[in-house]
């Protein structure tokens, strides 16, 4: 069963940011949400993770709201190689990737 | 740092064959992941070993399917007699032990079953 729901798909304007929205209003406490992005033809590739605060890598941000119920990935400004499909996941007891979304970075 | 390698990266088979699939993991990685993903849908969970400890299993894993990880180290996924439903991509991931489920995935195997 999904833990984690999100938008099947969005477009995003090159050199904008990307907001990829995540909801996840029933993990626990203790469950840390994942974020992965897979390019067409390849395998997944882990992007940041969180579990209370905000945080931030060389790829992108991550927003976790207070009530830990929702989550956004940002990627500050896309570029055309961003264009992929997005996984959120709270892989603590499952490793349930369901369909993610596909984000189209638009030149 | 090769990352995770997986051999073959294509195969085809005939239905009622039996295939082996392995995976070589980032070398100082403790846990290891197999995943099936068709057209469309997300990585699907299979199964995972602690060092040669398989600690879990899904339903999704029929009888046919087997996994190992001898020593360790590499892994390998078998099917046998092989059915046209089991055509997917097959992707391996490692991480390090604890509670960091950051994982890195190979390139896959793309098995079609004819």
């Amino acid at each position: 069963d999904a833990k984690t729901t999100q938008p099947t798909s969005m477009d995003c304007a090159e050199g904008r940011a990307a907001n990829l929205p995540c909801n996840h209003s029933t993990i626990s406490g203790n469950e840390y949400v994942y974020w992965y992005r897979q390019i067409h033809s390849q395998g997944p590739q882990y992007i940041i993770h969180g579990l209370k605060n905000n945080e931030t890598n060389e790829m992108a941000s991550l927003i976790i709201t207070e009530d830990r119920k929702s989550s956004t990935l940002i990627l500050p400004h896309a570029t055309l190689r961003d264009t992929a499909v997005y996984y959120c996941i709270a892989p603590f007891d499952q490793f349930y990737f369901g369909t993610g979304t596909s984000l189209t970075v638009i030149p | 740092d090769t990352g995770v390698s997986q051999d073959p990266r294509h195969k085809i088979t005939k239905r009622g064959q039996n295939v082996t699939f392995r995976c070589d993991p980032i070398s100082e990685h403790n846990r290891l992941y197999w995943y099936r993903q068709t057209l469309g849908q997300g990585p699907e969970f299979l199964t995972y070993f602690q060092n040669e400890a398989q600690l879990e299993k899904s339903r999704l894993l029929s009888d046919r399917f087997s996994a190992e990880r001898p020593k360790g180290s590499f892994s390998t996924l078998e099917i046998q007699r092989t059915e046209q439903g089991d055509s997917a991509m097959y992707l391996c991931a490692s991480s390090e032990g604890g509670p960091s489920y950051e994982q890195y995935f190979g390139p896959g195997t793309r098995l079609t079953v004819t």
